[in-house]
């Protein structure tokens, strides 16, 4: 089965600091892509970052950065200098390619405080 | 780049009726995809729309159905609501190719009673 786990619902962390959101999925594919959303109060779902299972290289995007291991199945996402406006849910992800079902873990809401 | 636009934000309906949601994708986008947040089961995908075809659908019932119009615009349709259907409704729009990532619109809140 596709699955996704988030095995942590809830995290805070201090404004500066870093906090790493953990995430493990089960796929029988060797090539697909991994996702991190946030989702604010809004509601609308932001890309964070994104990573492609064939490339070695960690993806990193200004402040955010993964730790991917393949073997392992596991895509962790660090937050470096934590703001308030980093708050929200954290939605970690992967399909097979564009036009599949994202597989959506169930979330961590993060919370950031000053 | 306007970003991808879903109309009503919010709506209403009694148990029976039927409901169309609007998703108007990212310019040059012609992938549409749906998706239904609930607290309890979470992100589930219930279809994908490419050029105006069907690529791929969730499992959900055939009460919940979409198209797909030449401009890339998108309706979801459900009819015969239940309570169960109230929800949090997420269109999502990409370019289409095989590494293309999704993006999001602020979603349609449906509440059903």
């Amino acid at each position: 089965a596709q699955t996704v786990t988030q095995s942590q619902p809830e995290m805070s962390v201090q404004e500066a600091e870093t906090v790493t959101l953990s995430c493990t999925y089960d796929t029988s594919e060797s090539d697909y892509y991994l996702f991190w959303y946030k989702q604010p109060p809004s509601r609308q779902m932001i890309l964070v970052i994104r990573q492609e299972a064939y490339k070695q290289q960690n993806a990193t995007e200004n402040r955010f950065s993964v730790n991917f291991q393949k073997a392992a199945k596991s895509f962790s996402l660090k937050i470096s200098d934590s703001q308030l406006g980093d708050a929200a849910m954290y939605f970690c992800a992967y399909h097979v390619r564009a036009g599949t079902a994202l597989i959506f873990g169930k979330g961590t809401t993060l919370s950031v405080s000053s | 780049k306007a970003g991808v636009t879903q109309t009503p934000r919010y709506l209403i309906k009694t148990r029976g009726q039927q409901v169309t949601l609007s998703c108007s994708p990212i310019s040059g986008h012609r992938s549409v995809s749906w998706y239904q947040q609930t607290p309890g089961q979470g992100l589930q995908f219930l279809f994908e729309y490419f050029s105006e075809t069907q690529r791929n659908k969730g499992n959900f019932p055939g009460r919940f159905s979409g198209r797909q119009f030449s401009n890339s615009r998108s309706e979801m349709n459900v009819s015969t609501l239940e309570l169960g259907d109230s929800a949090l409704y997420l269109c999502a729009s990409s370019a289409g190719g095989r590494d293309s990532p999704l993006h999001f619109g602020n979603g349609t809140r449906l509440t059903v009673t």
